[in-house]
């Protein structure tokens, strides 16, 4: 079964806006990473929670980790075109796998 | 920062050929590679990890036979999908981390797309 599950599917916004997209998990975790992915490409690393973090800020990203509630939050502030993209979670298990949620598709118009 | 490179970035095939597809990281050695399917719209499923001089350990459900990884040096590890069919068509990804940190940033290549005819 997926470890993180994305929260809303799809989301499609205003340039300018902010986006928050969540991710929910079932099972203890070390860390919680957040991965972009263009259309058609690979995934791109955006930043790494641990599991003793409850905040942690890189630009206009800012991810928050509830290890009681096992939920993550992505948002992102003053969203542009080029943010557009599906944005994934994934939590770290033991022997370095890590395991990907369904995602969130994100359209930011112009 | 770290690079992984795969290739081919497309691939048509014909039903019952064998299929290659590389994964290299350019400028960091990786001991241990990750191979994924991801189908339209959905998450990556991790197919296998590949280990460098080693067996590749294969996820429940993934036929080892008919997705060959080979992970000769510590730069590169292929998969080869072997008598593909039609229902073998996705998008395959690799990755690895540039550390020996299991709880390293993953680096991705860029994807295969494989269409089997």
């Amino acid at each position: 079964s997926q470890q993180g599950e994305e929260d809303p599917q799809a989301l499609s916004i205003q340039e300018g806006e902010n986006a928050t997209m969540n991710c929910s998990y079932k099972t203890s975790i070390n860390n919680l990473q957040w991965y972009r992915q263009n259309s058609g490409r690979g995934l791109v690393h955006l930043i790494l929670i641990r599991s003793n973090e409850r905040e942690k800020h890189s630009g206009r990203l800012r991810v928050t980790l509830d290890t009681s509630k096992k939920s993550s939050s992505l948002l992102i502030t003053a969203s542009r075109a080029a943010d557009t993209a599906s944005y994934f979670c994934a939590t770290d298990t033991n022997a370095g796998k890590s395991t990907f949620g369904d995602g969130t598709t994100l359209t930011v118009k112009p | 920062g770290a690079v992984v490179s795969q290739h081919p970035s497309r691939v048509i095939c014909k039903s019952g050929t064998s299929v290659k597809i590389e994964c290299r990281s350019l400028d960091f050695q990786a001991t241990t590679m990750f191979w994924y399917r991801q189908f339209p719209k959905k998450s990556l499923m991790l197919m296998a990890t590949s280990n460098e001089g080693s067996k590749a350990t294969y996820e429940q459900g993934v036929e080892k036979d008919k997705f060959l990884i080979n992970h000769a040096s510590l730069t590169l590890s292929t998969l080869t999908v072997t008598s593909a069919h039609p229902e073998d068509s996705s998008f395959y990804i690799c990755s690895a981390r540039d550390s020996t940190g299991v709880y390293s940033p993953l680096h991705f290549g860029n994807g295969t797309r494989l269409t089997v005819t």
